[in-house]
């Protein structure tokens, strides 16, 4: 949807290592979000970015970083990977404030 | 801050029956609604929005919802199940602030068709 592209779609690492998650955009939208999906909690907004270089914490940002160097392009980093971020990752975008979201096809992250 | 609030974590229906997921929102002003679908190992789909105006929003696939203030409730109904509707569906929240700031989504109702 919205030419968004996840990439890995699947990733399996160990704990304490670094991962990045890269979500692509073709639509030129400004706004770009990460969310993170766990059964019985549904979908958790982990950060956010209004523009280039603009980015904003969301409700579990903790051990998550993010960056946004061309508006196509927002990264996800896990600097030091542990077993409870074992999760399905989905990038989302939108064109405005309160605009509906448009999604990618998620990563499905596993912490071993 | 704003909440949803999907009741029943399952809801199962015969197919031809009528279905009905209930989503009750938290907002302290008055807030943009949202459906979305996900079938299996796939991201959402929007299937209706309200902002302004109708209180009831047709979307796509047969499914609606109506906005209602007094009871702070934005329930999806479709008149006919099909076996095409089995899927996730989630309730979304934002509120009208003109924030960035991403929706707020309920945990989600797995909607089981029965043959």
């Amino acid at each position: 949807d919205a030419g968004i592209t996840q990439s890995p779609r699947h990733k399996v690492t160990e704990t304490g290592t670094p991962v990045t998650l890269r979500c692509h955009q073709t639509e030129n939208h400004r706004y770009m979000y990460w969310y993170r999906q766990d059964p019985g909690h549904g979908l958790r907004l982990i950060h956010y970015s209004y523009g280039v270089k603009d980015t904003d914490k969301g409700e579990v940002s903790d051990g998550y970083s993010v960056s946004r160097s061309k508006t196509e392009d927002f990264l996800l980093t896990l600097e030091s990977a542990t077993s409870s971020q074992t999760s399905v990752y989905f990038c989302a975008t939108g064109t405005g404030a309160n605009s509906p979201l448009h999604f990618g096809n998620g990563t499905r992250l596993t912490v071993t | 801050a704003q909440s949803v609030t999907q009741l029943g974590s399952h809801v199962s229906v015969s197919e031809g029956a009528l279905v009905l997921l209930r989503c009750n929102y938290s907002s302290s002003v008055p807030p943009y609604l949202f459906w979305y679908v996900q079938y299996p190992n796939q991201g959402l789909q929007l299937l209706l929005k309200y902002t302004t105006g109708a209180t009831l929003v047709k979307g796509i696939n047969g499914f609606e919802a109506e906005f209602k203030k007094s009871e702070t409730s934005f329930h999806l109904t479709k008149p006919s199940a099909h076996m095409s509707d089995a899927a996730e569906y989630f309730c979304a929240v934002s509120d009208s602030g003109g924030g960035a700031d991403g929706l707020t989504f309920g945990k989600g109702t797995h909607l089981i068709i029965q043959p």
